[in-house]
């Protein structure tokens, strides 16, 4: 069946770095769109970012543009989310999830704590 | 962008009773690319409809769909105990895609 798993979440301090990953399995990666949310603590959710297949395609929310850069290796089935210049408000729980019209599949998402 | 404004925020139900929730749109989904999904205390969110009215694979048929537009609606005939959690709408039809605020359905 189809299994989404991230990782890479940690405590990092405000304008650093970290690199998201999801690793995917039980469907056939490259013919699917990949997606990006998140959820702060207690809150809704945020779209982020999407990907084509071929990576062709990409789209970020306002809120992470230029900061945010989506990529992924469809050899090894994974997902990346590198995040720059972090701040306190990107704290929140990453989500990777299948496709995009809509996403049907989800992770269970990893954990990015953004404090000093 | 386009806001979801999802209505109430809480609903106080019982079980066996119906449950339906409101989602409306800021301007109109051309498409009607509306999905709802639904959320328990530490688990991802389950997508349950998709394209205004389609059940996911797996959703059980106590749970309908309705709306076109601006306006739509989802409706639970008959809350089971698992039912009560936390449902979003979420609009694929416009880039940047949007979440509605959501609407927690509560014993």
């Amino acid at each position: 069946q189809v299994h989404l798993v991230e990782s890479g979440g940690a405590l990092v301090k405000p304008g650093g770095s970290l690199r998201l990953s999801c690793a995917a399995s039980g469907f056939s990666f490259n013919d699917y769109y990949m997606t990006w949310i998140r959820q702060a603590p207690g809150k809704g959710l945020e779209w982020l970012s999407v990907i084509s297949s071929g990576s062709t395609y990409i789209d970020y929310a306002d809120s992470v543009k230029g900061r945010f850069t989506v990529s992924r290796d469809n050899a090894k089935n994974s997902l990346f989310l590198q995040m720059n210049s972090l701040r306190a408000e990107d704290t929140a729980v990453y989500y990777c999830a299948r496709g995009v019209y809509p996403s049907d599949y989800w992770g269970r998402g990893t954990l990015v704590t953004v404090s000093s | 962008e386009i806001v979801l404004t999802q209505s109430p925020g809480t609903l106080s139900l019982s079980p066996g009773e119906r449950a339906t929730l409101s989602c409306r749109a800021s301007q109109s989904l051309a498409s009607n690319y509306l999905a709802w999904y639904q959320q328990k205390p530490g688990q991802a969110p389950r997508l349950l409809m998709y394209d205004a009215f389609n059940g996911a694979t797996g959703t059980p048929t106590r749970f309908s769909a309705s709306g076109s537009g601006t306006d739509f609606t989802l409706t639970i005939s008959s809350l089971e105990p698992e039912d009560f959690a936390v449902y979003y709408c979420h609009q694929y039809d416009t880039s940047p895609l949007t979440f509605g605020g959501g609407t927690k359905v509560e014993v």
